[in-house]
């Protein structure tokens, strides 16, 4: 699976769109871009994938670049309890699914 | 329609005891796994169930053991605890190929 890199932190305010980058380089042409979240003691929760097209849903949206090499996660209107570690993942659709989660990006957002 | 569950929440072992952490789903999800989380990490796969009487290690399988007791049930089993094994952990479940994988709340075990 190919590696992502994330920056380790940022700040967003409340109501503004928070917009959280990833880098993947190395993906390769089967290889999908996934977004999971973790709020303090919580599982993580998955927000939203894709492939080469932008995607949207009632959570978030995500670009991905024309190159594929990069992504973004939008989120629209940041609330508190956004506040979380943001995961990107790549990897293929497969049976044998397990998810390599890295450090993420932790998100404060604040009022 | 409750998801994955976990139990127990919380749990403290003195080290050498053994115990089981229990996992169910109720989404008849194939796939099953657990991973650890240690403060300030990421989640690391322990072990994983593909499907029902399958059972592979992942990246940090010592010292544990599971057992895919049915579609729905996948327990992870410490056989003689370490502070080590002190962490978070996690169940998690998927239906097949590539869909979203759902986690549960989590078992917070501190081993003295």
């Amino acid at each position: 699976d190919a590696k992502t890199t994330q920056p380790p932190s940022m700040d967003c305010a409340e109501g503004r769109a928070a917009n959280l980058p990833c880098n993947h380089s190395t993906i390769s042409g089967n290889e999908y871009v996934y977004w999971y979240r973790q709020i303090h003691s919580q599982g993580p929760q998955y927000i939203i994938h894709g492939l080469k097209n932008n995607e949207t849903n009632e959570m978030a949206s995500l670009i991905i670049t024309e190159d594929r090499k990069s992504s973004t996660l939008i989120l629209p209107h940041a609330t508190l309890r956004d506040t979380a570690v943001y995961y990107c993942i790549v990897r293929t659709r497969s049976n044998d699914y397990k998810l390599s989660f890295g450090a993420g990006t932790t998100v404060t957002v604040r009022a | 329609n409750a998801g994955v569950t976990q139990t127990p929440k919380f749990q403290v072992l003195k080290t050498g005891q053994s115990m089981t952490l229990q996992c169910a789903q109720d989404m008849n999800h194939n796939s099953m796994y657990w991973y650890r989380q240690d403060p300030g990490m990421g989640l690391r796969l322990i072990y994983y169930s593909a499907s029902e009487g399958t059972t592979d290690k992942g990246e940090v399988p010592n010292g544990y053991n599971v057992s895919r007791l049915n579609k729905r049930e996948f327990s992870l089993r410490l056989e003689s605890a370490a502070p080590s094994q002190t962490s978070v952990y996690f169940c998690a479940s998927i239906l097949g190929q590539g869909l979203v994988q759902y986690f549960g709340p989590g078992t917070r075990l501190t081993v003295t």
